[in-house]
């Protein structure tokens, strides 16, 4: 069965840390993986997306994430943080012909001057 | 360029009664979706329409929701009655078609959601 996980529920870090977001999932073909991210009073907004090649792909807002087959990962990164990136992030996978995607739980992040 | 935009942001009703709500994707967009996240869980798919027919319904719960997108524009998603468990937030997200209608081009813009309460 498809699924997505986010072990962490909630982060807490300090403006200007690094920052490691985490996300395995179970697929039963090649998947597209996405990150999204939603602020308050917003809408999900698509950070970055994986469908093939470079495993290492960059999204908006200085995010990066590292697709890695071996370990059904996809794992979401930024070097410095900064207090607007305080939101809740979520991990998605879908088929690359359909409609279905399936998110994991969410990661809620608080950042600390 | 208007993105997808929910209507209401906020209902709360009391069990037994209904409400409607509705979603107004990106224009163009012929792939509409229904998410809904219950509070603590993940985003879980409801539907898909391509354009007015319903491509994919396997996620609705039941019987009591019922979704429509009637001339392919916009769309509205009804609970009746609505229950206690029906409470979370309801996203609306909508996606170009490629050849061949149900491909897409891998990115859903999704709305703001309307959150649900019952009471």
């Amino acid at each position: 069965a498809q699924s997505v996980t986010q072990p962490d529920i909630h982060i807490t870090v300090s403006e200007g840390a690094s920052l490691e977001l985490r996300c395995n999932y179970s697929y039963g073909a090649t998947p597209y993986l996405f990150w999204y991210v939603q602020s308050p009073g917003q809408g999900l907004q698509l950070l970055l997306k994986y469908f093939s090649g470079d495993t290492l792909v960059q999204g908006i807002k200085g995010f990066e994430a590292e697709f890695k087959r071996s370990q059904s990962s996809f794992n979401l990164r930024k070097p410095s943080v900064h207090w607007s990136d305080a939101a809740e992030y979520f991990c998605a996978v879908g088929a690359r012909i359909g409609n279905q995607f399936y998110f994991g739980t969410g990661t809620s992040l608080t950042v600390i001057p | 360029e208007a993105g997808v935009t929910q209507f209401p942001s906020h209902s709360v009703i009391e069990k037994g009664q209904t409400v409607t709500l509705r979603c107004d994707p990106i224009s163009g967009h012929d792939n509409l979706y229904w998410y809904r996240r219950v509070m603590g869980k993940e985003i879980k798919f409801l539907l898909h329409f391509v354009k007015e027919s319903k491509q994919d319904e396997s996620g609705m719960p039941n019987n009591r929701f019922l979704a429509e997108r009637t001339g392919g524009t916009y769309s509205t998603l009804k609970v009746q009655p609505a229950e206690l468990e029906d409470s979370g937030v309801y996203f609306c997200a909508s996606s170009q078609a490629l050849a061949g209608g149900i491909r897409y081009t891998g990115e859903l813009f999704f709305g703001e959601g309307s959150r649900l309460t019952v009471l």
